[in-house]
């Protein structure tokens, strides 16, 4: 059972370049999820997406863009990367709702390095 | 604005004896909690949660205890191991767009030494 899955792991980037971080989660969620952490600021969310079809900004969007491209399904485009994105990003999923059940799985991690 | 924050960055124990891990919150509108555990280099993983109409729910060798009064949230970890050694990070979650967004606190570091 791969629960959350998200390629690559390790990233060099150099400043301007673009990127996507891929996700895919098999448990049939609704709810995904891309988070970054940054030391002694724990976890941040960038973007959700509550279902297939549609996405939400999070706390901390700017400089992202997402696609919800299925159910399965969620990818992270860095389009001009800067030094202060570099971080560990998380990909996430969950049921979404109360009857599916609200707990958040993780994958991972992406380690992203930008210079 | 709202916000969930821990009160110890690292808290150090030794094995065998029992943790305690305390969080707090600001967003009273939150109905859903939950800690989580990081090892280096991994994802979270889920350890426990809890609904705001219960005030206490044990796991194994885990209990969280929830304060609505004072918006406090803990966990305890009985009989703490090496293997317990870890960021912890609690979470409260509310609903936006039909979907539960957890905010996290910046963890606590736990060592337990032999």
């Amino acid at each position: 059972n791969a629960g959350v899955t998200q390629t690559p792991k390790f990233q060099v980037l150099k400043t301007g370049q673009s990127m996507t971080l891929q996700c895919a989660q098999d448990m049939n969620h609704n709810s995904m999820y891309w988070y970054r952490q940054d030391p002694g600021m724990g976890l941040r969310l960038i973007y959700y997406s509550a279902s297939e079809g549609t996405t939400d900004k999070g706390e901390v969007p700017n400089g992202y863009n997402v696609s919800r491209l299925n159910k399965r399904e969620f990818s992270l485009r860095l389009e001009s990367a800067a030094p202060s994105q570099t971080s560990v990003y998380f990909c996430a999923s969950s049921g979404g709702d109360s009857h599916s059940g609200n707990t958040i799985y993780f994958g991972e991690g992406s380690w992203l390095t930008v210079v | 604005g709202e916000s969930v924050g821990l009160h110890l960055p690292t808290l150090s124990v030794q094995e065998g004896d029992n943790s305690i891990i305390n969080c707090a919150y600001s967003n009273s509108a939150s109905d859903y909690f939950i800690w989580y555990k990081q090892e280096s280099g991994k994802g979270p993983q889920f350890i426990i949660d809890i609904r705001s109409n219960m005030d206490k729910r044990q796991g194994q060798r885990v209990t969280v205890l929830l304060n609505k009064t004072v918006k406090h949230l803990s966990l305890q970890i009985a009989a703490t191991q090496p293997g317990d050694s870890a960021v912890y990070f609690c979470a409260d979650t509310t609903t936006s767009g039909g979907s539960y967004i957890p905010t996290f606190g910046r963890g606590t570091s736990l060592i337990v030494h032999p």
